[in-house]
């Protein structure tokens, strides 16, 4: 069965540094999500992307994040530079197309501890 | 997308039913309800979703009252591979974007 890849899985970067993670979809699929998710709190999305362009962008902190998806296949979040409240896990989904008529698949997540 | 409200923790003896509750009172006629759960340390993973009719799949069974303000998700005999972080989150057919708005969701703890 295909699935949704995540590298790496975990990470530990100090304050102030630049951190970046990458995740391939199912191929085939044009939607892209990243959700950041907090110890004991559910998944928030931070961008989303229908091919090569973002959709909704609205909770990504600007100032330090950045995410690219260039020829609309594997993507990349950027956090520049990481603050002790960025630690937390990043989880990539995608879905075939956008809209609630698609399910989601997520990826394992990468697990990032700033110190 | 509607307020959903589960209960924070639940246990359950391994081979029993499981019944998660979700109280979604003002769930609008075009929004289904939908179920993920998360084991630990991994990605949330889909469970199931419905609109009014009561729904089943090889996971579990979704049953939504008929006022639609609340639904339970049942897994007919939990192992202890079920314990997990059940989310259940109401969203309308018409979310363009499709994301998924996850609430606090219940700890379910299947235990031996």
């Amino acid at each position: 069965e295909a699935e949704v890849a995540q590298s790496p899985r975990y990470k530990i970067t100090e304050k102030s540094q630049a951190v970046a993670f990458w995740c391939d979809p199912i191929s085939g699929h044009a939607t892209l999500y990243w959700y950041r998710q907090i110890l004991g709190q559910g998944p928030e999305l931070l961008v989303q992307f229908q091919d090569e362009s973002v959709v909704d962008d609205s909770q990504l902190p600007k100032d330090r994040f950045s995410a690219e998806r260039l020829k609309g296949v594997d993507s990349t979040l950027k956090i520049q530079p990481a603050e002790l409240g960025d630690s937390a896990m990043y989880l990539c989904a995608s879905s075939a197309n956008q809209g609630a008529a698609y399910e989601q698949y997520f990826g394992p997540g990468t697990r990032l501890t700033v110190t | 997308d509607a307020k959903t409200t589960q209960p924070p923790s639940m246990d359950c003896a391994e081979g029993r039913a499981a019944n998660l509750p979700c109280n979604h009172s003002t769930i609008s006629g075009n929004e289904y309800v939908y179920w993920y759960r998360q084991i630990h340390s991994q990605g949330p993973q889909y469970i199931i979703h419905g609109l009014k009719n009561n729904e089943t799949n090889e996971m579990a069974s979704l049953i939504i009252t008929e006022d639609r303000k609340s639904s339970t998700l049942i897994l007919p005999h939990a192992t202890l591979r079920d314990t997990a972080v059940y989310y259940c989150i109401a969203r309308t057919i018409y979310n363009q974007g499709g994301k998924l708005i996850f609430g606090q969701g219940t700890e379910l703890s299947v235990k031996p």
